[in-house]
C-alpha cells in the first residue's frame, strides 16, 4: 500500500549545521515527490520537488536527493537557521492525482 | 506564486451545529482541490478530492454525509462538516492544484474546536 514514512520523529541541530532529513517510501510507482514546511498552526508550505528521473535537485539553500534503489528521499539544509524550526513531511505521488504525506519530523535549532 | 485562501482559520462550535469552511485560489483556476485534516502532531490525511463540477472522491473511512464537499467553480471549494461532535475536531487543510500542474498550493488550515 502507500506508505511513506521518516526516519526520525525529531531532529535537533546548532545554527549554521547542515540538516539532513530522510524519508522512505514504500510506491515503486510514485514518480514524483515533494518536501514541504510546516509551523505550528499554518498550512504546509512547498519547499523542493523532484521527479523520479532524476537523483538530485537543488533549491536555494535546500537539496532533495532520490534513491529509486532503496526508496529513499532526503532533504538537506544548508547552514540552518532558527526560521528553519518547523516539521517538515515528504509526500509522494503514485501516479494519481493525490499526494499521500509521511509522517513528519520536527527540526528544532539550537542557538 | 499561486495563493490558496481558506476561511475561517479558527472556528468554535457547540456539538450538533454545521460549520462551512471555504478554500479558494486567488490568482489562479483550480480544477482540482484537497481536503486534508491534521491532528496534533500528526501528518495530514487525505479525506477527499474535488473536481469541479463533479461530486468529490472521498477516502476510505470518510463519512461522504458527514463532510459535504462542494466545488462549484474553479476557484472555490467548500467543506461542511455537518451534526459536529468533539471528535471531530481537528485542523483542516484545503489544497488546490493549478490546471495542468502537478504543484499543490495549499491554504493557512481551519483549526475546527467542537466543545
Amino acid at each position: 500500500g502507500e506508505n511513506v514514512g521518516l526516519h526520525l520523529p525529531t531532529l535537533s541541530v546548532q545554527e549554521g549545521d547542515n540538516s539532513i532529513i530522510n524519508c522512505a517510501y514504500s510506491n515503486s510507482a510514485s514518480d514524483y515527490f515533494i518536501w514541504y514546511k510546516q509551523e505550528s498552526g499554518k498550512g504546509p508550505q512547498f519547499i523542493i520537488d523532484i521527479r523520479s528521473n532524476m537523483d538530485k535537485r537543488q533549491g536555494q539553500r535546500v537539496t532533495v536527493l532520490l534513491n529509486k534503489t532503496v526508496k529513499h528521499l532526503s532533504l538537506q539544509i544548508a547552514a540552518t537557521q532558527p526560521g528553519d524550526s518547523a516539521v517538515y513531511f515528504c509526500a509522494e505521488s503514485p501516479g494519481a492525482q493525490k499526494l499521500v504525506f509521511g509522517q513528519g519530523t520536527r527540526l528544532t535549532i539550537n542557538p | 506564486g499561486a495563493v490558496v485562501s481558506q476561511h475561517p482559520s479558527r472556528v468554535i462550535c457547540k456539538s450538533g451545529t454545521s460549520v462551512k469552511i471555504e478554500c479558494r485560489s486567488l490568482d489562479f483556476q483550480a480544477t482540482t482541490m484537497f481536503w486534508y485534516r491534521q491532528f496534533p502532531k500528526q501528518s495530514l490525511m487525505l479525506m477527499a478530492t474535488s473536481n469541479e463540477g463533479s461530486k468529490a472522491t472521498y477516502e476510505q473511512g470518510v463519512e461522504k454525509d458527514k463532510f459535504l464537499i462542494n466545488h462549484a467553480s474553479l476557484t472555490l471549494s467548500t467543506l461542511t462538516v455537518t451534526s459536529a461532535h468533539p471528535e471531530d475536531s481537528s485542523f483542516y487543510i484545503c489544497s488546490a492544484r493549478v490546471r495542468g500542474g502537478e504543484k499543490l498550493f495549499f491554504g493557512s488550515g481551519t483549526q475546527l474546536s467542537v466543545l
